[in-house]
């Protein structure tokens, strides 16, 4: 079975500048989810996705972050325009559904200079 | 909002010791699931143990099991007969059971980086 996929791996964009993550979740998982982590701390739920619908965005920063889930499959999230402080991997997660388990991507890791 | 912690940056261990990594958490709710996540260099969370608030018993899974303590809101990870493997970082994490039986996205402490010493 293949995992949750994501890309690109890594990302260095300038600051002010627009990005785009990409995510592929396990096939048949209803739920996606995407998670901040900035460098020493535990990952922060962004968004959550039940099919095509927000489920919880209460954490997104939406005057700059966006994310989508056409078709209720993938996913992009994009920052516009970033800043230094958006620096962090991103991780996507997919579930079978609502309350069982998460599995996680490997992440984007973005840098902004 | 809840909240989760891990007051220990940093843990190191010998090669075939047993070592404990420490938790605690907060919430008024009565219904949840509490995790512990292994993350290792390649950044990809995997879950290692999982335990629902309304057991008892203490989840264990080969080398790992749990010591949960509800009214402590205590939940914390042995790892027995530590292997090189192990070496990575360690989340606990917290996820909200909501009405009509769905739940929250996971809500993570800021880890514990555990070393294992040959």
């Amino acid at each position: 079975e293949a995992g949750v996929a994501q890309s690109p791996r890594y990302k260095i964009i300038e600051k002010r500048q627009s990005v785009a993550f990409w995510c592929n979740p396990i096939s048949g998982h209803a739920t996606l989810y995407w998670y901040q982590q900035i460098l020493g701390q535990g990952p922060k739920l962004l968004i959550q996705f039940q099919n095509n619908g927000v489920v919880d965005d209460s954490q997104l920063p939406k005057d700059r972050f966006s994310a989508e889930r056409l078709k209720g499959v993938d996913s992009t999230l994009k920052i516009q325009p970033a800043k230094l402080e958006d620096s962090a991997v991103y991780l996507c997660a997919s579930s079978l559904n609502l309350n069982t388990e998460a599995f996680f991507g490997q992440g984007t890791r973005l840098t902004v200079v | 909002a809840q909240t989760v912690t891990q007051s220990q940056p940093e843990m190191s261990v010998q090669e075939a010791e047993t070592v404990t990594l420490s938790c605690t958490y907060d919430t008024s709710e009565s219904d949840y699931y509490l995790f512990w996540y292994k993350q290792p260099p390649s950044r990809q969370m995997i879950l290692v143990i999982r335990q629902e608030a309304y057991k008892q018993q203490n989840a264990t899974e080969n080398r790992f099991s749990v010591n949960f303590q509800k009214a402590a809101k205590s939940f914390s990870l042995k790892i027995s007969d530590s292997q090189l493997g192990d070496a990575a970082m360690y989340f606990c994490a917290y996820r909200r059971v909501m009405a009509g039986g769905g739940a929250d996205g996971l809500t993570f402490g800021k880890g514990t980086h555990l070393i294992i010493q040959p």
